[in-house]
């Protein structure tokens, strides 16, 4: 499986954006780049995900880089109910079924108020 | 609600008891998975249904029995577990088709306690 590299954690402000950032250099052409969010006690929900182009849906953006060896999940005003553990995760589209999902320890975000 | 529906939500149980955990979804889903979160630790993946067949067991103990009747079902029967046992259980759900990378829906978990 591809290896995606988070940070292990990460801080914000109320209110202000959040750059979260994900390495993933050994993306295959096929790879899509999905992120999930695992609120406390809870499990993981999808947020967001995408393959070459910026994605954008209510919770966030996805930029990927021209190369596709990072990405950046973007949310634009960070709230208290944003403070989850974030996780960056390639899965191929290609040949057959696909693969599963292989979770790495992400990076948990905090909000201040 | 997410679609996934699991239960109990805690569970405890003594190391010689049996307990079933269930899982159900009604989203037209086709694969279902079984993950293992303990503290501090990623997600493991534990087993995987696609079309009521199971295609992965990543290597997990006897105690651990899968069982999927049916397309929208999954249970998880625990026997003899050991205190290391104690984790969060995730069920997830997702359609599983060639060449579509389709995500993931997640249960909320159980959080299992072995005594």
């Amino acid at each position: 499986d591809a290896k995606t590299t988070q940070p292990n954690s990460m801080e914000s402000n109320e209110e202000e954006p959040v750059h979260l950032p994900c390495n993933h250099s050994t993306i295959s052409g096929t790879d899509y780049i999905h992120w999930y969010r695992q609120l406390p006690s809870q499990g993981p929900e999808y947020v967001i995900h995408g393959l070459t182009s910026n994605v954008n849906n209510r919770m966030a953006s996805l930029a990927i880089a021209e190369d596709r060896k990072s990405s950046t999940l973007i949310l634009h005003r960070a709230t208290l109910r944003d403070a989850a553990v974030y996780y960056c995760i390639l899965r191929g589209g290609s040949g057959g079924y696909g693969q599963n999902f292989v979770f790495g320890p992400g990076t948990r975000l905090s909000v201040l108020p | 609600e997410t679609g996934v529906t699991q239960t109990p939500r805690h569970l405890v149980m003594g190391m010689t008891n049996k307990k079933s955990l269930k899982c159900e979804q009604h989203l037209g889903h086709n694969a279902m998975y079984w993950y293992k979160q303990s503290a501090k630790k990623p997600l493991e993946l534990m087993f995987v249904y696609n079309f009521k067949e199971q295609t992965e067991n990543n290597s997990v103990p006897s105690r651990f029995s899968p069982e999927c009747p049916n397309s929208s079902h999954l249970f998880l029967h625990l026997h003899t577990l050991q205190p290391e046992d104690s984790a969060l259980y995730l069920c997830a759900s997702s359609s599983r088709r060639p060449n579509r990378p389709y995500g993931y829906t997640f249960g909320s978990g159980t959080r299992l306690t072995v005594v």
